[in-house]
């Protein structure tokens, strides 16, 4: 079974720039687009990234995405960090069969 | 603007079931796809059902034969009908097709 694997947590201070990974367990990571969605406590997932790279409307530049083939791995790059951003991180692509697959999450804690 | 507003939740016994529906404005739910994601306490995110533009649903292993997913396109509504739920069914439900999410309703199964 495909799956995604994610750093747990992360942490980093306000203003600074913190990566947050994505590692697909097989195949090519590249086949299928990478979404990545942020949840705040008591809050719905919203879109931060989807396509891969691409940021829905109102999502500010500071959210970027990116795929690294040769480590069959994606990255969210949040710079300028708030304290806002203090949220769970999940990225999500597709199986063989083109089912979602969630990565673990990772909880980022801006400190 | 697109919205997508689920309902249903509550409080239901274990063996009992649950129709959770999620309507959608801006966004006609019977194209391309529409997921039911779901949310345990203390997990992550959970892909529960998947229905195509063509009607052709699938299921997650842990809710295959119990959880029907269907559509009502007159009403522009996504359904999740729930059936013999578990505890282990408690949790946040949202409706989503990238970029958009629902705002979810809680499903808590107890005795």
């Amino acid at each position: 079974n495909f799956m995604l694997t994610q750093p747990h947590s992360v942490s980093e201070s306000p203003e600074k720039t913190v990566t947050i990974s994505c590692t697909g367990s097989s195949g090519s990571i590249a086949n299928n687009y990478v979404q990545w969605y942020q949840q705040r406590p008591g809050s719905a997932p919203t879109t931060v990234i989807y396509e891969d790279k691409r940021r829905p409307s109102g999502v500010p530049d500071r959210f970027s995405g990116s795929i690294d083939s040769s480590s069959n791995s994606a990255s969210l790059t949040i710079s300028e960090l708030k304290t806002e951003d203090e949220a769970d991180y999940y990225c999500q692509s597709s199986d063989t069969s083109n089912l979602w697959v969630f990565g673990g999450g990772t909880k980022l804690t801006v400190l | 603007e697109v919205r997508l507003v689920e309902s249903g939740g509550g409080l239901v016994q274990p063996g009992g079931s649950q129709r959770l529906s999620c309507v959608g404005s801006g966004l006609t739910v019977s194209s391309n796809y529409m997921y039911w994601v779901r949310r345990a306490p203390g997990k992550g995110l959970e892909w529960v059902s998947l229905i195509y533009s063509d009607g052709k649903s699938y299921y997650a292993d842990s809710v295959k034969g119990r959880f029907t997913i269907s559509r009502d396109n007159s009403k522009n509504t996504l359904y999740l009908q729930m059936n013999s739920l578990r505890a282990e069914d408690t949790a946040v439900y949202y409706c989503t097709r990238t970029p958009y999410w629902g705002q979810g309703t809680l499903v808590t199964v107890s005795s």
